[in-house]
């Protein structure tokens, strides 16, 4: 099947710093990414649709100028945390479509961000 | 936006028990998809369902959608401890929403010995 990888897995910085998240797929190419959120034993909250070559689109109350997105390929899209905050602590995960197949996505494997 | 209920929440049963998790819209979906995941890492896809009225099995899973593609069940027989997880259901809009995904808020069960 196909598969997209995190990078890092897991992040700690100190407040006020800045982390970038990168998402890949590794044997297929995805015009389309998402990036979602996800407290402890909650569901995944989606946060932006990253499109290749274009803006990102934000959902309701999702700050697009402290969480950065950019879909520079086909394969890769990167989400920065701009000047983190313990309360920007959180599990971060992308998926990625497999053109071509309408209804399926592929998850990342999750980014463990920590703000000390 | 659509919203999908998802219930129960928690699910703690015993090793041989039957189980069924509900998910529940008022709006139309043009597929629903249920994922499995471990602490600590993404959710993995188990099932997608397009057809209104189609079932899946996969050995002790079956997965239901409803004839009007608005609610999916998933039924677990002989629940075994590894299947302790997180399980979500997700739906696609479709039309110009592709691809995106609205989740259910997720059941966490978990099997005793």
């Amino acid at each position: 099947g196909a598969v997209v990888s995190q990078h890092p897995s897991r992040v700690i910085c100190k407040s006020g710093t800045s982390v970038k998240i990168e998402c890949r797929s590794l044997d297929f190419q995805a015009t389309t990414m998402f990036w979602y959120r996800q407290f402890p034993k909650k569901s995944l909250m989606l946060m932006a649709t990253s499109n290749e070559g274009s803006k990102a689109t934000y959902e309701q109350g999702v700050e697009k100028d402290k969480f950065l997105i950019n879909h520079a390929s086909l394969t890769l899209s990167t989400l920065t945390v701009t000047s983190a905050h313990p309360e920007d602590s959180s599990f971060y995960i992308c998926s990625a479509g497999l053109a071509g197949l309408q209804e399926t996505q592929y998850f990342g494997p999750g980014t463990r961000l920590l703000v000390l | 936006t659509q919203l999908l209920e998802q219930s129960p929440q928690f699910l703690s049963i015993q090793e041989g028990e039957n189980l069924t998790v509900y998910c529940n819209s008022s709006s139309v979906f043009s597929s629903l998809q249920w994922y499995r995941q471990e602490p600590g890492e993404g959710p993995v896809l188990l099932v997608t369902v397009v057809t209104g009225g189609e079932v899946k099995k996969l050995k002790r899973l079956t997965f239901q959608f409803g004839d009007a593609r608005k609610d999916s069940s998933l039924h677990i027989t002989a629940a075994q401890t590894g299947d302790t997880g997180l399980y979500l259901c997700a739906g696609e809009p479709g039309g110009t929403s592709y691809g995106k995904l609205t989740f259910g808020q997720g059941t966490i069960l978990t099997v005793h010995p």
